[in-house]
């Protein structure tokens, strides 16, 4: 049972374009949302994350949307780049009153593909 | 400044092998995490400890599977006896500390093939 769920295994994008990755979670109680970014033989480094009481938050190219109503996220990257191909996990954390409670649940990841 | 170090960086091994991973957190994060990467799965938390004691393991597919972190800079992930569908990356992250806006930092993994 996936509670975060990154339905598209891959995107291609051209340089300069905008790329949307999208990412949804079935779990109501989350309540903080990372994107992380990997590149091939390397582990996923964090990007930029997200609270559940803002619905945007914004880093230089990349912002991250949340739509909690439709417990949805998304990220956006502008303009796109060649060095921004990647494959990009969407990760949920919640709050809770047991230790642990922050651990983060992981989708599957989409693969990025910018052309030049 | 050191991330958190792996090795091996690959491991082939045959079926029926013992195999262990090998994992140093960052100094002074007190969380370690063992992750393992398929295609299938996507990212899969097998076991994470606090302080050095492990706190939950119900990740960790068999008990074929053992983890153990006998200090804060070194741990181990090691499966005995090994078989063709352990083959994945396996990552080690640590964090800081229990908050929400701590992100995990993760290690470059382990390519573990068993033939």
């Amino acid at each position: 049972d996936q509670q975060v769920k990154q339905n598209s295994p891959s995107l291609s994008v051209q340089e300069g374009r905008i790329s949307i990755l999208n990412c949804d979670y079935t779990n109501s109680m989350f309540d903080y949302f990372l994107w992380y970014k990997k590149y091939p033989a390397e582990g996923p480094t964090f990007l930029i994350s997200i609270s559940s009481i803002k619905d945007k938050n914004e880093d230089g190219r990349f912002t991250v949307f949340l739509n909690k109503s439709a417990k949805h996220l998304s990220l956006h990257i502008v303009p796109s780049q060649p060095g921004d191909s990647a494959v990009y996990f969407c990760a949920a954390r919640y709050s809770g009153s047991s230790g642990g409670s922050y651990i983060p649940t992981f989708g599957r990841g989409t693969s990025l593909i910018v052309h030049p | 400044d050191a991330g958190v170090i792996q090795s091996p960086r690959h491991e082939v091994t045959e079926m029926g092998q013992e195999v262990t991973l090998r994992c140093k957190p960052i100094s002074g994060h007190d969380y370690l995490f063992w992750y393992r990467q398929t295609m299938m799965r996507g990212l899969e938390l097998l076991i994470y400890f606090n302080n050095n004691v492990p706190i939950d393991d119900s990740g960790m597919p068999e008990d074929r599977f053992s983890a153990k972190m006998p200090n804060a800079s070194f741990s181990t992930l090691k499966i005995q006896p090994s078989e063709p569908r352990d083959s994945a990356v396996y990552f080690c992250a640590s964090s800081l500390a229990d908050r929400a806006n701590s992100p995990l930092h993760f290690g470059n993994g382990t390519r573990l093939t068993v033939t």
